[in-house]
């Protein structure tokens, strides 16, 4: 069981937008704790794709977008692509558990 | 551009020890944290702890009584010992750089398989 929620699957028809949340709790994102997210496709390591809520690292386009509010956060895909079809984790620091926790990872298809 | 590569047996006997190495490619070692990840099969993410390159290491409280880190800066390498394994430690195992003052990790190596069976 993840400290940080994430639903286990969203869909999304292409040119669509989807979010995939995270909850957390007092202890990490509603902390303060930054909130960042990783794609990460089939056999291959997890890239970051957005860092301190809402940057994006030099080559992601502009299509992925976070945001982050109270104990949640979110990551906002626009005009889904067909390559976009894979797993999404979100990450942050929890002050109770001293340690860097993940959430369970989104699965996201494009229908 | 900073390259980071794992390397080590990928089976490992239960009750037996987990021994990692990641070498750093492209930049130095030094000033930065460096940290292990791994990922059991369909299933998510787990921090196992970072080092800094000066050797000071904080590691995941649930884990804390069974791993050892270290740092190598001749070779710009680090490492990870895992000791009494059993099956659910059998994961894919990633190294990461976190920078000072910043709680993301990037980049990541490829990752290697560890499986651990008799």
């Amino acid at each position: 069981q993840s400290v940080l929620t994430q639903p286990p699957s969203v869909s999304g028809a292409p040119g669509q937008r989807v979010t995939i949340s995270c909850t957390g709790s007092s202890s990490n994102i509603g902390a303060g704790h930054d909130v960042h997210w990783y794609q990460q496709l089939p056999g291959t390591a997890p890239k970051l794709l957005i860092y301190g809520n809402n940057n994006r690292p030099s080559g992601v386009p502009d299509r992925f977008s976070g945001s982050k509010s109270g104990t949640s956060a979110s990551l906002a895909i626009t005009g889904l692509q067909a390559e976009d079809e894979t797993d999404y984790y979100c990450q942050s620091y929890d002050s109770n558990v001293s340690n860097w926790v993940f959430g369970g990872g989104t699965k996201l298809t494009v229908l | 551009q900073v390259q980071l590569q794992e390397s080590g047996p990928g089976l490992v006997k239960p009750s037996e020890t987990l021994s990692l190495t990641c070498t750093v490619s492209g930049g130095s070692i030094k000033n930065y944290y460096w940290s292990w990840i791994r990922q059991p099969a369909g299933k998510g993410l787990e921090c196992i702890g970072r080092i800094y390159s000066n050797g000071s290491p904080n590691y995941n409280p649930s884990l804390k009584s069974r791993v050892t880190m270290s740092v190598d800066t001749s070779k710009n390498q680090f490492s990870l010992k895992l000791t009494s394994v059993t099956a659910a430690d059998t994961a894919v195992y990633y190294c990461a750089r976190l920078k000072v003052g910043e709680d993301w990790f990037d980049p990541w190596g490829q990752g290697t398989l560890v499986t651990v069976s008799s």
